[in-house]
């Protein structure tokens, strides 16, 4: 079954540790998308690719990198975490049209103590 | 740039319509998305409007009106399972694929 996966679904790390939160798809989607959210707030894009060796910042400062070696593979690195990147990150990819359907990962809850 | 302004909460009873309006302004406009987000959940999408007028998916509709940069999604007999995050959604330009999100409006459906 066609499906975006994201692990882990929890994290909880120390300052200054380094991490990387993975992302995959089996949709054969060309565009993928990192958003982070905050509770009950909005989603802020952080980092896209349209495809293999694409990749884009957001909107949203990030401390954070990604790569896109692999069309199902979108990987994001922290390299040192902070309190400040406590929050909820979700992954997303889509067809030809962002607007028509965007799938996302169930997301990674993260907390840096 | 781009914004997206929505309410942030509406309450509604079981059996109830309740609309969710959606303004935005854009550079450019290539439709309006609109997804559902529980607590603790990701979004999951629910509709697309890529031209006016009003787009019907079984409880839910969502209508657009471009000359008045405007949408809204409707939600009719209202459960307790609809209590939840909803959110409106456009692309950020022509040549990109960025999808900005609106800041949300959370339902919470009473018995």
């Amino acid at each position: 079954e066609a499906d975006i996966y994201q692990t882990p679904r929890y994290l909880v790390i120390g300052t200054g540790k380094k991490i990387t939160l993975e992302c995959s798809q089996t949709m054969g989607h060309d565009k993928m998308y990192w958003y982070q959210q905050d509770p009950g707030m909005e989603l802020h894009l952080i980092h896209y690719s349209y495809g293999v060796n694409s990749t884009e910042k957001g909107d949203l400062s990030s401390e954070s990198t990604v790569s896109r070696i692999r069309t199902e593979h979108f990987p994001l690195t922290l390299e040192s975490a902070r309190p400040s990147h406590t929050s909820q990150y979700l992954c997303a990819s889509s067809g030809q049209n962002v607007l028509e359907k965007l799938f996302f990962g169930s997301g990674t809850q993260l907390s840096v103590l | 740039g781009q914004s997206l302004e929505q309410p942030s909460e509406v309450t509604a009873v079981e059996g109830a319509i309740v609309q969710i309006n959606c303004t935005y302004q854009t550079s450019g406009f290539y439709g309006l998305s609109w997804y559902q987000q529980h607590d603790g959940g990701a979004p999951t999408f629910l509709s697309y409007n890529g031209l006016d007028g009003l787009e019907e998916t079984g409880r839910f509709s969502s209508f657009l009106s471009r000359s008045d940069s405007y949408g809204y999604l409707l939600l009719q007999e209202l459960q307790m399972k609809d209590s939840a995050s909803y959110f409106c959604a456009v692309r950020a330009g022509y040549n990109t694929d960025k999808l900005i999100f609106g800041t949300g409006t959370r339902l919470q459906v009473f018995p």
